[in-house]
């Protein structure tokens, strides 16, 4: 059964200081792995899609990339604003062609000024 | 980019009523749509997936007389909540693939609070 484990489940920063969130996979094969970011009472905002191990892609203070078991969404000198819950999603072949997503249970960030 | 919108944002109901949530595709058309729910610090657990034109597939647990879904068009899901009690207290989102991606985009979400 496709699993996806994401850590730590909240994470206290100080503005500046870098790090790195994890989400780990088992899946029957990986269609894609996908990144969001939810603010309380809003609906996730599409942040990245990783296909092949060995991705990157990046968007302002954000990173993520992808090896065969797992993501990590590095963020590079936080602001109080990247305060949110990021989640990650796969879409697996057992997934079929419904592009139905398999949830993490989110990263909880919160960046002190 | 996908827009994905859903009405009304929030509802109160009373127990024992009925509650339709709409989610709609605003610049492409999707013959797929997801609908999840959400609780309090949790994760978002998929209910169910509309296809437009046939029947909704439910996942395991979720009951299809409860919740149902009618995908009508292509740019528009709707979500009925029938005699909603209080453990129906929730946030509801809808979700579309972007045209030609497989990125899911998703709507604002709608909170639901049955008294």
């Amino acid at each position: 059964e496709d699993q996806v484990t994401q850590s730590p489940e909240a994470l206290r920063l100080q503005e500046g200081e870098s790090s790195s969130l994890n989400c780990s996979y088992t899946v029957s094969g990986l269609r894609g792995l996908f990144w969001y970011r939810q603010d309380p009472g809003k609906g996730p905002e599409f942040l990245f899609t990783l296909y092949s191990a060995g991705e990157e892609k990046e968007k302002e203070r954000l990173k993520a990339t992808l090896t065969k078991k797992e993501s990590f969404l590095h963020i590079t000198a936080p602001k109080p604003e990247d305060s949110a819950t990021y989640l990650c999603a796969v879409h697996s072949v057992e997934g079929g062609a419904t592009n139905k997503l398999i949830f993490g249970t989110g990263t909880l960030l919160a960046v002190q000024p | 980019g996908a827009v994905v919108s859903q009405h009304p944002s929030w509802v109160i109901c009373k127990s024992g009523t009925s509650v339709k949530i709409e989610c709609r595709s605003l610049d492409f058309q999707a013959t797929t749509m997801f609908w999840y729910r959400q609780f309090p610090k949790q994760s978002l657990m998929l209910m169910a997936t509309s296809n437009e034109g046939s029947k909704a597939t439910y996942e395991q647990g979720v009951e299809k007389d409860k919740f149902l879904i009618n995908h009508a068009s292509l740019t528009l899901s709707t979500l009925t909540v029938t005699s909603a009690h209080p453990e129906d207290s929730s946030f509801y989102i809808c979700s579309a693939p972007g045209q030609g991606t497989e990125t899911q985009y998703f709507g604002p979400g709608t909170r639901l609070l049955v008294l």
